[in-house]
């Protein structure tokens, strides 16, 4: 069975203080390993897609790696802003669709 | 251009009425996807259309659950005899095929079974 596997589960950071979140997988054949934010209330907004092992994307403060196992988020000098719960989903290969599968998330508070 | 919306934002119902859940995908999208967030869990997947047609409906939770989109736009999310357990975020995606990987997601309606 498919499974996605996120850590920590909470992370408070103080403005500036770099850290990187977890996101472990399982599945049978990867086509895809997504990350999304979503801030409360709201839906996920989408972030970074990686396919391959070694393949590495930035935006801003953030940058997505992925290794045959896992998939790290690093946060360079995070801002209060950046406070939010970051997730993670595969899509796997299979005859049709796309449906993802989701970990439970790791949820950022940044403080002044 | 406008995203994925939702309606409504909220919902409370009663346990065992029906309640319906609408999304309207981005303009031009072929897939759309619905998924359930619920507290302390995941998003889960219930089930997803290409046009008109629902080839995957494996994440459904039970027989009370169904959906249907028409022409290839607006889909409704049908909980019928709604628990407590039903309460949850729901969420509706969609992406510009089903080969296209990047699924952009609405607000969500929260659902609350009392």
């Amino acid at each position: 069975e498919d499974q996605v596997t996120q850590s920590p589960e909470a992370l408070r950071l103080q403005e500036g203080e770099s850290s990187s979140l977890n996101c472990s997988y399982t599945v049978s054949g990867l086509r895809g390993l997504f990350w999304y934010r979503q801030d409360p209330g709201k839906g996920p907004e989408f972030l970074f897609t990686l396919y391959s092992a070694g393949e590495e994307k930035e935006k801003e403060r953030l940058k997505a790696t992925l290794t045959k196992k896992e998939s790290f988020l690093h946060i360079t000098a995070p801002k209060p802003e950046d406070s939010a719960t970051y997730l993670c989903a595969v899509s796997i290969l299979t005859g049709g669709g796309n449906k993802l599968t989701f970990g439970t998330g790791t949820q950022l508070k940044v403080e002044l | 251009g406008a995203g994925v919306s939702q309606s409504p934002s909220n919902k409370v119902t009663e346990k065992g009425k029906d309640v319906e859940l609408r999304c309207d995908p981005i303009s031009g999208h072929t897939a759309l996807y619905w998924y359930r967030q619920s507290l302390g869990q995941g998003l889960e997947f219930l089930i997803y259309f290409q046009g008109n047609s629902a080839p995957d409906k494996s994440g459904l939770p039970s027989d009370r659950f169904s959906a249907e989109r028409t022409g290839g736009s607006v889909s409704t999310l049908t909980i019928q005899r709604t628990q407590q357990e039903d309460s949850a975020v729901y969420l509706c995606a969609s992406s510009p095929t089903t080969s296209t990987d990047t699924q952009y997601f609405g607000p969500g309606t929260r659902l609350t079974v009392l």
